[in-house]
């Protein structure tokens, strides 16, 4: 595709389900990023995937979440048990390989609701 | 810990003035900076970064901005506003060279009133 997508682009649920989030990223970019916006608030970082490198947990907030990638190509972001306060936007960008630093780009997002 | 410090929640501005929006970092090293629009309802879109060399980056739309070391500073301009161009705007930065994750602002908010 000619971006990022991610889907679904809205969930609700029930505080304690499991959710997955999905990340396409453009096709060929070796990296890819989860960030989640909480309301009011700037973008905070939760995971990094960079080719077959081990990623980057620092960001995750808890063990109720974890991402995976399948090569270079999809991601799924899943939190366990949800809470209240995971409800944000859940933004995914990806950017291509290469020693220079390139602009990450950024999927439209999905608007998690836990009720 | 690298930071990056937006100290304006809102900004406005009449149509055809210029404007500013206000970026302060904190990074050990040299710092990587950029500039990412959010409209309503998409994502965010790239707008300009400073890697090395001119301390004025000309990016997307018009906008520029002024890498400033001794401020700690990389401020975002346009010369000449436009209604459309109001939207989120966040400052980002990173310390490494490479794909890295960024650290962002709060953002803030611009307004530009026709």
């Amino acid at each position: 595709g000619a971006g990022v997508s991610q889907s679904p682009s809205n969930k609700v649920t029930e505080k304690g389900k499991d959710v997955e989030l999905r990340c396409d990223p453009i096709s060929g970019h070796t990296a890819l990023y989860w960030y989640r916006q909480r309301l009011g608030q700037g973008l905070e970082f939760l995971i990094y995937f960079q080719g077959n490198s081990a990623p980057d947990k620092s960001g995750l907030p808890s063990d109720r979440f974890s991402a995976e990638r399948t090569g270079e190509s999809v991601s799924t972001l899943t939190i366990q048990r949800t809470q209240q306060e995971d409800s944000a936007v859940y933004l995914c960008a990806s950017s291509s390989p290469g020693l220079v630093f390139d602009e990450q780009f950024f999927g439209p997002g999905t608007r998690l609701t836990v009720l | 810990a690298q930071s990056v410090a937006q100290p304006e929640d809102q900004v406005n501005v009449a149509e055809g003035n210029p404007l500013t929006v206000k970026c302060t970092y904190s990074v050990s090293g040299n710092p990587y900076l950029f500039w990412y629009v959010q409209y309503p309802n998409r994502g965010l879109q790239f707008l300009l970064k400073y890697i090395t060399g001119d301390n004025l980056v000309k990016g997307s739309y018009g906008f520029e901005a002024e890498f400033n070391k001794s401020q700690t500073s990389f401020h975002l301009k346009k010369p000449s506003a436009l209604v459309s161009d109001s939207a989120l705007y966040f400052c980002a930065v990173s310390r490494l060279s490479g794909n890295t994750p960024l650290v962002f602002g709060k953002g803030t908010r611009l307004s530009v009133i026709a």
